[in-house]
């Protein structure tokens, strides 16, 4: 099983572009998050999804779209890419309370 | 809403035991949650406790108090690799399956 998985590794966008991350899961887990994680801040919510075709905003929504046709993905869109949104991203699966985190994404806005 | 305060850095020396503290206020409580992560790496889950009192797991152990807000993780036998960052998590009451992160503790293991 390849878990989490997330790509890509690495971006660099200028501001205004937009970009999807993917993220995808072969656990069969119903429960999928997207954190990001700041220096000094910690991990922060963005959105989540209980199962297909449910999502819901978490602590820092603004500027990020999220869908959920399956259970094996859950994508993360930047409609347009601003430096505040310079991070590293996680995706995550949630089963029995504990979360599973894929590799990250680190992304660098210009 | 949540508040979580864990210390930034912390040093220890190889061998010995170090103990890293957790302070919180939430609304509610569904449990406390510590996960290892190394630098450039995804969080990795270590332990878990929804009730008061010690959870022990090979050389790490997690205490928890409800009624003070106050966990820790304590680790024996300090090696180099776990030099890392450990962050604290509490998960909220009505939050379904929602945590929220403290800020991590930097732990530098030294020979």
């Amino acid at each position: 099983n390849a878990g989490v998985t997330q790509t890509p590794k690495f971006q660099v966008l200028k501001t205004g572009q937009s970009m999807t991350l993917q993220c995808a899961q072969d656990m069969n887990h119903e429960y999928m998050s997207w954190y990001r994680q700041d220096p000094g801040m910690g991990l922060r919510l963005i959105h989540y999804s209980v199962g297909a075709g449910i999502t819901d905003q978490g602590e820092v929504p603004n500027g990020y779209n999220v869908s959920r046709s399956t259970t094996e993905d859950f994508p993360l869109r930047l409609l347009s890419a601003a430096p505040s949104q310079t991070s590293v991203y996680f995706c995550a699966t949630t089963e029995r309370l504990q979360e599973f985190f894929g590799p990250g994404t680190r992304l660098t806005v210009l | 809403g949540q508040n979580i305060d864990q210390p930034t850095e912390m040093t220890a020396t190889e061998g010995a035991i170090v103990q890293i503290n957790c302070t919180y206020q939430t609304s509610g409580f569904n449990g406390l949650f510590w996960y290892q992560q190394h630098a450039g790496e995804a969080p990795t889950f270590l332990s878990y406790n929804v009730l008061d009192g010690l959870e022990e797991k090979g050389r790490f152990s997690s205490f928890l108090s409800r009624s003070k807000g106050y966990s820790y993780l304590l680790l024996k036998e300090l090696q180099m690799k776990d030099s890392a960052s450990y962050l604290c998590a509490v998960r909220p009451t009505g939050g379904g399956n929602k945590l929220t992160f403290g800020t991590g503790t930097q732990l530098k293991v030294e020979l």
